[in-house]
């Protein structure tokens, strides 16, 4: 399965919008983008996922480079709830797994 | 969205004796279900993968006759630890996934299941 970069760890303040970086430069073709997040002592939340496009949905927007080999999700307004681990995750088209790596703790101030 | 839910939510156990957890897909059938497993401030790490009505695949590394699965309905997945001792304390997490074609083409996580041996 293809390896994601995150940075380790972010901040934002309340209200404001968070983009929260991903690499992936040996995504194949067929890899689908997933987005996840996990609070404390819950098992994770999808978020959003995309191939190609840009995606939009209530949670958040994902945004895909053309070449594929980094994207962005976009949280628009950071709320306190908003603070968790985010994890960028390539699913196989094959394999269909979802392998965590370490994700970028976002922390939101007020 | 889809609803995953396990049971217990936590359990603590005397080192030697065996744990069953459940995960149950509550509003959809899941074909695949994933099991995972989280120590303290460390990532999710996939221990098996398993198809209804056929054998778990295990991650490189995962005893397979320390971790007995089943997955014998489209709705429901087992994970037993057997003979557990104290480094098996860890954060268990089910995932599920629906029918290809379905209404939720997405993985979905439960809530988890925190086990403590003593």
């Amino acid at each position: 399965d293809a390896k994601t970069t995150q940075p380790n760890s972010m901040e934002s303040n309340e209200e404001e919008p968070v983009h929260l970086p991903c690499n992936h430069s040996t995504i194949s073709g067929t890899d689908y983008i997933h987005w996840y997040r996990q609070l404390p002592s819950q098992g994770p939340e999808y978020v959003i996922h995309g191939l190609t496009s840009n995606v939009n949905n209530r949670m958040a927007s994902l945004a895909i480079a053309e070449d594929r080999k980094s994207s962005t999700l976009i949280l628009h307004r950071a709320t306190l709830r908003d603070a968790a681990v985010y994890y960028c995750i390539l699913r196989g088209f094959n394999t269909g797994k979802l392998i965590f790596g370490q994700g970028t703790t976002l922390q939101v101030k007020p | 969205g889809a609803v995953v839910s396990q049971h217990p939510s936590w359990v603590i156990c005397k080192s030697g004796t065996s744990v069953k957890i459940e995960c149950r897909s509550l509003d959809f059938q899941a074909t695949t279900m994933f099991w995972y497993r989280q120590f303290p401030k460390q990532s999710l790490m996939l221990m098996a993968t398993s198809n209804e009505g056929s054998k778990a695949t295990y991650e490189q590394g995962v005893e397979k006759d320390k971790f007995l699965i089943n997955h014998a309905s489209l709705t429901l997945s087992t994970l037993t630890v057997t003979s557990a001792h104290p480094e098996d304390s860890s954060f268990y997490i089910c995932s599920a996934r629906e029918l290809a074609g379905g209404v939720y083409n997405e993985q979905f996580f439960g809530p988890g299941t925190r086990l403590t041996v003593l």
